[in-house]
């Protein structure tokens, strides 16, 4: 079962715009929503995280909007440059030491010159 | 430089063959996972170690063992592999942190890339 669903699938940007990436989760015993951003040939690389205590958290031209009761969250990159062009992940984390991550599927940006 | 390293990074094996990924950290982390990455699905658990001499099954176990030979070093196995495991691997690792301190980032390694024909 996907426990996590990310949206849209591919998404095209020109330069300068904002880049808006949806995911909405399933459980609720999940504690921690990280974003992970992966270029090719690459690893993921965590970009920006955030707990469910908190409805936003801003880490430069990124940001993460949380909505704990819509069970949803969105990461946005404001004022996109051709080299944020990459693969984003979201993903949720259950409590304890297992750290298990869950991903979504993944959304391939494109931010046009 | 400090992370996680995988080895191969390409690998292209016959329908049956078996073979082993292997794995090492530097960062003297406590657990450590095996990811495999297919287009439009996301990056599925296959095996974790949650600790040393721990292991268990994550969401895609079938056809996978693993081994965590040491606090650095996680290999994943592929007895008889098949070309539904044509994939990407990935290892990661993370730091278990205590308290209001709980760190849940990973490290990923580059990744194998295995073609089973």
């Amino acid at each position: 079962q996907q426990q996590v669903k990310q949206s849209p699938q591919s998404l095209i940007v020109q330069k300068g715009g904002i880049s808006i990436i949806n995911c909405a989760y399933e459980n609720t015993a999940f504690d921690y929503f990280p974003w992970y951003q992966q270029f090719p040939g690459k690893g993921p690389a965590l970009l920006i995280a955030i707990r469910p205590d908190v409805s936003e958290k801003k880490e430069g031209r990124f940001t993460i909007s949380f909505n704990k009761s819509a069970k949803q969250f969105s990461l946005h990159i404001m004022d996109s440059q051709p080299g944020d062009s990459a693969t984003y992940f979201c993903a949720a984390s259950y409590s304890g030491n297992t750290g298990k991550l869950i991903f979504g599927q993944g959304t391939t940006l494109q931010v046009k010159p | 430089n400090a992370g996680v390293t995988q080895t191969p990074k390409f690998q292209v094996l016959k329908t049956g063959q078996s073979m082993t990924l292997q794995c090492a950290q530097d960062m003297n982390h406590n657990s450590m996972y095996w990811y495999r990455q297919d287009p439009g699905m996301g990056l599925r658990l296959i095996y974790y170690s949650a600790s040393e001499g721990t292991t268990d099954k994550g969401e895609v176990p079938n056809g996978y063992n693993v081994s965590r030979l040491n606090k650095r070093e996680f290999s994943l196995r592929l007895e008889s592999a098949a070309p539904s495991q044509t994939s990407v691997y990935f290892c990661a690792s993370r730091a278990i942190g205590t308290g209001i301190f709980k760190n849940y980032g990973y490290t990923f390694g580059s990744g194998t890339r295995l073609t089973v024909v």
